[in-house]
């Protein structure tokens, strides 16, 4: 398999714009997190879908975040307009129903810089 | 608020040594885990111990839980200077697939 894939895996921006990052979880995983990295606040979770559907969004830091994942195999993070403060590197996570249970499997990361 | 503290934040021993890495948390769980990450890769997942559970072993790894004191320990046993990287406890709660992580412990292991 080949794991949770994430693209881009860099991201440079202009603050203002648009970003979208992208997520493919291991085939057949039902769980899809999307968390946020930074040096002072650690790893928080964003939101997480359950066979599609989002359950927790409250993660969410504000309305210039959105995520949608409109099938099995695909999520994006949006976030628009994008801010300095949002600098950080974004993870994505699957998760399989009933495996060891709660075994999270990570994809590499995008790192993203708004400027 | 973060649910699992990880202490201490930064570690550095000599390759053979052991190393022990704690993680505290504040609410009833049911289960906590273990991951690695090194400098610029994502989390990988070590080692699952559930709330029934009082010790688990995997390879160079063991893993106590204490509900009462609502602590765990990692333990990696003739550490290797591969195994330098950020270790973070996560804890889940309830029937979600939901963890909460703490922010980690710096491990650096000097050949």
């Amino acid at each position: 398999d080949a794991g949770v894939i994430q693209s881009p895996r860099h991201e440079v921006t202009e603050m203002g714009q648009e970003v979208t990052l992208r997520c493919k979880p291991i085939s057949g995983h039902d769980y899809l997190f999307w968390y946020r990295q930074t040096m002072m606040r650690g790893l928080e979770l964003l939101i997480y879908f359950n066979n599609n559907v989002p359950i927790d969004d409250s993660g969410m830091p504000e309305d210039r975040f959105s995520a949608k994942m409109p099938n099995a195999s695909f999520s994006t993070l949006k976030i628009q307009p994008s801010e300095p403060r949002d600098s950080a590197v974004y993870f994505c996570a699957s998760s399989l129903t009933g495996g060891l249970g709660y075994e999270q499997y990570f994809g590499p990361g995008t790192r993203l810089t708004v400027t | 608020s973060q649910q699992g503290e990880e202490d201490p934040q930064a570690l550095s021993i000599q390759e053979g040594e052991n190393a022990t890495m704690n993680c505290s948390y504040k609410t009833s769980i049911n289960n906590l885990q273990w991951y690695r990450q090194n400098s610029g890769r994502g989390l990988v997942h070590l080692i699952l111990i559930r709330s029934n559970e009082r010790e688990k072993h995997s390879g160079r790894l063991r893993v106590t839980l204490d509900t009462s004191k609502k602590s765990s320990s990692l333990l990696i046993t003739a550490s290797r200077a591969a195994d330098t990287a950020s270790y973070f406890c996560a804890t889940g709660k309830g029937s979600n697939y939901k963890l909460t992580f703490g922010k980690g412990t710096l491990l650096t292991v000097n050949p």
